[in-house]
């Protein structure tokens, strides 16, 4: 079966740096998606790897060990407006999409 | 402006009575998809379409339909819909020329089956 494990739920103080990690296990693997989901709206993209080693956008980088079923999103700077959900996303073969529970993040002052 | 429209944003109904849930897309993108969300499980795949007249189940297609008449929609319909289909549903979209690109969502519609 497809398997995408992301912790539930972490905190973090506002400026400081928070890691987000995130496993997988899926038939075939064309390429891992970060979105961040704020309550009650949609998900918005912010990083794509399908590739091993590190992707930075700004304030946000996520990185992936395609041999470890691996991948992280690391977010610096945080602001109170980071506080969402972040969900963990791999395509897999055959351009089926599998979503971890997402990980809610609570960013305090 | 570039968006996925969903319709109904809300709906309480019934259980049997058949409903549909509509998705239009404004970017010419071949692939469209629908998930729902549900607390715990995150958003899982129900039904995809590659292109016009190309549909394919996802992860949870039990007790749904879809069809892809047109390149731009691409509805949801419940035949006979039950509490377990209660959920906050998703339509998505993508360009699909390369592995990159990441899905557009609608705003969602939440059902509540009663």
């Amino acid at each position: 079966g497809q398997n995408i494990d992301q912790p539930t739920e972490m905190t973090a103080t506002e400026g400081a740096i928070v890691q987000i990690n995130c496993t997988y296990q899926t038939s075939g693997f064309n390429g891992l998606f970060w979105y961040q989901q704020h309550a009650g709206e949609a998900p918005t993209f912010l990083s794509y790897n399908v590739l091993d080693g590190l992707e930075e956008k700004g304030r946000f980088s996520s990185f992936l060990s395609r041999s470890k079923g691996y991948s992280y999103l690391l977010l610096k700077e945080l602001q109170m407006k980071d506080s969402a959900s972040y969900l963990c996303a791999v395509r897999s073969s055959f351009n089926k999409f599998y979503f971890g529970s997402g990980t809610k993040l609570n960013v305090k002052p | 402006e570039a968006q996925v429209t969903q319709n109904p944003r809300y709906l309480i109904t019934v259980t049997g009575k058949k409903l549909t849930v509509t998705c239009s897309q404004n970017m010419n993108h071949e692939y469209m998809s629908w998930y729902r969300q549900d607390p715990g499980l995150g958003l899982r795949q129900i039904y995809y379409s590659m292109n016009v007249e190309v549909t394919d189940k996802g992860d949870v297609p039990e007790g749904y339909k879809v069809s892809r008449k047109e390149k731009r929609n691409f509805p949801l319909i419940l035949e006979s819909p039950s509490p377990n289909q209660t959920s906050l549903y998703f339509c998505a979209s993508r360009l699909d020329r390369t592995l990159s690109q990441p899905q557009h969502f609608g705003d969602g519609t939440r059902l509540s089956i009663l």
